[in-house]
């Protein structure tokens, strides 16, 4: 069984502010993981994944994500906000080389970015 | 390329009738994902192909829904009746082998369905 769980509903940043947003995950098996960002009215985009390689994720529009084991979190961040990060960030789970190719997505984190 | 493509972008119905979703998947992934998005229950799964054949369809709600791909460069969503609660936005994503087994999804900007 897999699932994650975002804790915050909703995260507001000012421009040019860093931007956290946590994600635990709970898998009995090995998990990769990742982020999506969801902006208005459109679909899905990956920002970035954790396959088990490094455990420091870079993704892209400088985000990045760290995978720790030990605290069973992939927290996503970034150093400074800009006005077009302001969308739905999803964290997903799914086992790491499995044959069965369904994703956990979390519930979802909206961020909104004051000028 | 040209991304996941779907249509419609909208489609606004009344209860009963029938409703086909349509998708086109990036050229040259083998896997078709059906999502569906609402407030209520976020993202779920509703049915995924491999090389056109259907894999899993548990998420698929009730005999109402049907899905199909009959060639690598298209796929269909059919609800037949619909009802209100069948709102939502679904949508299309596609990935090749490698990715789906790891997670990397493309997705098309979905279709918003709202059944009155």
């Amino acid at each position: 069984a897999q699932s994650v769980t975002q804790l915050d509903s909703h995260v507001s940043v000012s421009e040019g502010t860093p931007v956290l947003l946590r994600c635990n995950y709970s898998s009995s098996y090995s998990p990769s993981l990742f982020w999506y960002v969801q902006h208005p009215n459109k679909g899905l985009q990956l920002l970035l994944k954790y396959t088990s390689a490094a455990t420091l994720v870079k993704g892209i529009n400088g985000f990045e994500a760290e995978f720790k084991k030990s605290e069973t979190s992939f927290h996503l961040t970034k150093p400074s906000a800009h006005m077009s990060d302001a969308a739905e960030y999803f964290c997903v789970v799914t086992r790491r080389r499995s044959n069965d190719y369904k994703l956990s997505f979390g519930a979802g984190t909206t961020v909104t970015v004051r000028a | 390329d040209a991304g996941v493509i779907q249509s419609p972008r909208h489609e606004v119905t009344e209860m009963g009738q029938e409703v086909t979703l349509r998708c086109k998947p990036i050229s040259g992934h083998d896997y078709l994902f059906w999502y569906r998005q609402t407030m209520m229950r976020g993202l779920e799964l509703l049915i995924y192909f491999n090389n056109n054949v259907p894999i899993d369809d548990s998420g698929m709600p009730e005999d109402r829904f049907s899905a199909k791909m009959p060639n690598a460069s298209f796929s269909t969503l059919k609800i037949q009746p619909s009802e209100p609660r069948d709102s939502a936005v679904y949508f299309c994503a596609s990935s090749s082998g490698a990715g789906a087994n790891t997670g990397e999804l493309f997705f098309g900007e979905g279709s918003r369905l709202t059944v009155l």
